[in-house]
């Protein structure tokens, strides 16, 4: 069945460590999204990328980064500049730009501080 | 600074109640607004509105919008334990790709 494939389902860091989320999709999509949700405050949106090999900042990118060097892979890692990583992480996809086709989301991993 | 307020907040409701979830917007270039439903994990994909006045229905679901007072509408009747959910709205624009997300409705409904 297509669909998106985020891990692991949860994740702990320590002080000082980067680490990095897996979103994997399987629906052809071209555009991909990482968000963050912390409780009482929607989803935020961290980077999108549209095409393979490029990539922009959404509005809260400090802290994190990512690469797009295939079509069905969207990798985020959380670097420990992010002096909050703690949070619920989802990934999307869409086939097209997001405000013209739904977006499609992963289970989410979610992410404490250790 | 582009803006999703959603209302209210929280909601709490017993099986059979009707329900109504707001969703306003100030935004610029706006393109399209978007329901979803979020239980424990993926947000699930509702409805896309890009014409003001048209109705959308899903069974016991429906939402419309209105693009001159800037906001949406999500109805929800004769509800069900299993409607229990994060409601999130969020808007896109014309000029980005990328969507913009209100802070969610928390709905419970008690049996």
């Amino acid at each position: 069945d297509g669909g998106i494939t985020q891990s692991p389902k949860y994740l702990f860091r320590k002080e000082g460590q980067n680490v990095t989320l897996s979103c994997e999709q399987n629906l052809n999509h071209d555009a991909m999204y990482w968000y963050r949700q912390d409780p009482g405050q929607g989803l935020r949106l961290i980077y999108y990328s549209q095409i393979v090999n490029d990539f922009q900042k959404g509005d809260i990118a400090e802290g994190y980064s990512v690469s797009r060097e295939k079509k069905e892979s969207f990798p985020l890692t959380v670097t420990s500049a992010q002096k909050n990583p703690t949070a619920f992480y989802l990934c999307a996809s869409s086939p097209g730009q997001g405000a013209y086709q739904p977006q499609h989301f992963g289970d989410g991993t979610r992410l404490s501080i250790l | 600074e582009d803006k999703v307020v959603q209302s209210p907040l929280s909601l709490v409701v017993h099986e059979g109640d009707t329900v109504t979830l707001n969703c306003s917007y100030e935004v610029t270039n706006f393109r399209s607004l978007l329901w979803y439903k979020q239980e424990k994990k993926a947000p699930t994909f509702l409805f896309m509105l890009t014409s003001s006045g048209i109705e959308k229905k899903s069974g016991r679901l429906s939402s419309i919008l209105d693009k001159k007072e800037l906001f949406s509408i999500l109805n929800i009747t004769a509800t069900q334990t299993g409607d229990s959910a994060i409601y999130l709205c969020a808007v896109g624009l014309l000029s980005y790709g990328k969507l913009t997300f209100g802070q969610g409705t928390i709905l419970t409904v008690h049996p």
